[in-house]
């Protein structure tokens, strides 16, 4: 069974703090996902890794940055949690990358709901 | 810039009824995915469609390239189905594709 693990489901973190999040898969995917997810807004692309080490910044990478020094890991990091950085947080991965015409489909995490305060 | 459009934002229904839940989007595209998200989070794919129409079980959805719409159909709803349909569109572009997500439908099957 195809699996996507997140490390925390719910998280509570201060103003300013360094937040990480990670997110694990055993599929043996090259592309992993973050994407933020608010209400009336759907889901938006943070960054995403095509490979170890590489990396592409996706519709709202501001005050976010990513880490892949696995295959299997991909984490993303507040590097100054803000108040308006207060969101559901999905990571995903899949075989091919949106850009290829071999695109199937993504596999999702649980999610984390992240709120500063 | 990229559009996808889902209507409606909200719909509750009685089991049993037939369901539908419509996508549209802006222009000419890859393919176009339907995703299911029960509360807590998790989002699980149900169809990619790049034309026609494809069952499963008592889901169908369909595709009209031409209209540039997609609807997603629930047969005989169930208490069950209530989650978030999210729709998701591969927009050709020239340096390659973009996924574009619709915002969601909240489905509510009451018994």
């Amino acid at each position: 069974d195809v699996k996507v693990t997140q490390s925390s489901r719910y998280l509570v973190k201060r103003t300013g703090e360094k937040v990480f999040l990670e997110c694990v898969q055993d599929m043996d995917h090259e592309n992993m996902f973050w994407y933020r997810q608010d209400p009336g807004l759907g889901l938006r692309l943070i960054y995403f890794s095509y490979d170890v080490k590489m990396k592409e910044k996706g519709d709202i990478p501001e005050g976010y940055s990513v880490s892949r020094e696995k295959k299997e890991r991909f984490s993303l990091i507040l590097e100054s949690a803000s108040t308006n950085q207060t969101s559901m947080y999905l990571c995903a991965s899949s075989l091919y990358p949106p850009r290829l015409a071999g695109y199937n489909e993504q596999f999702f995490g649980p999610g984390t709901r992240l709120t500063v305060l | 810039k990229n559009e996808v459009e889902q209507s409606p934002q909200n719909l509750t229904a009685q089991e049993g009824e037939f369901i539908t839940i419509n996508c549209s989007y802006s222009v000419g595209i890859s393919a176009l995915h339907w995703l299911q998200q029960h509360p807590g989070g998790g989002i699980v794919s149900l169809f990619m469609l790049s034309s026609g129409k494809k069952k499963h079980g008592r889901l169908i959805a369909t595709i009209n390239i031409q209209e540039k719409h997609s609807s997603l159909h629930i047969t005989a709803s169930h208490p069950r189905d209530s989650a978030v349909y999210i729709c998701a569109v591969l927009f050709r572009e020239t340096s390659g594709s973009r996924l574009t997500f619709g915002e969601g439908t909240q489905l509510t099957v009451n018994p």
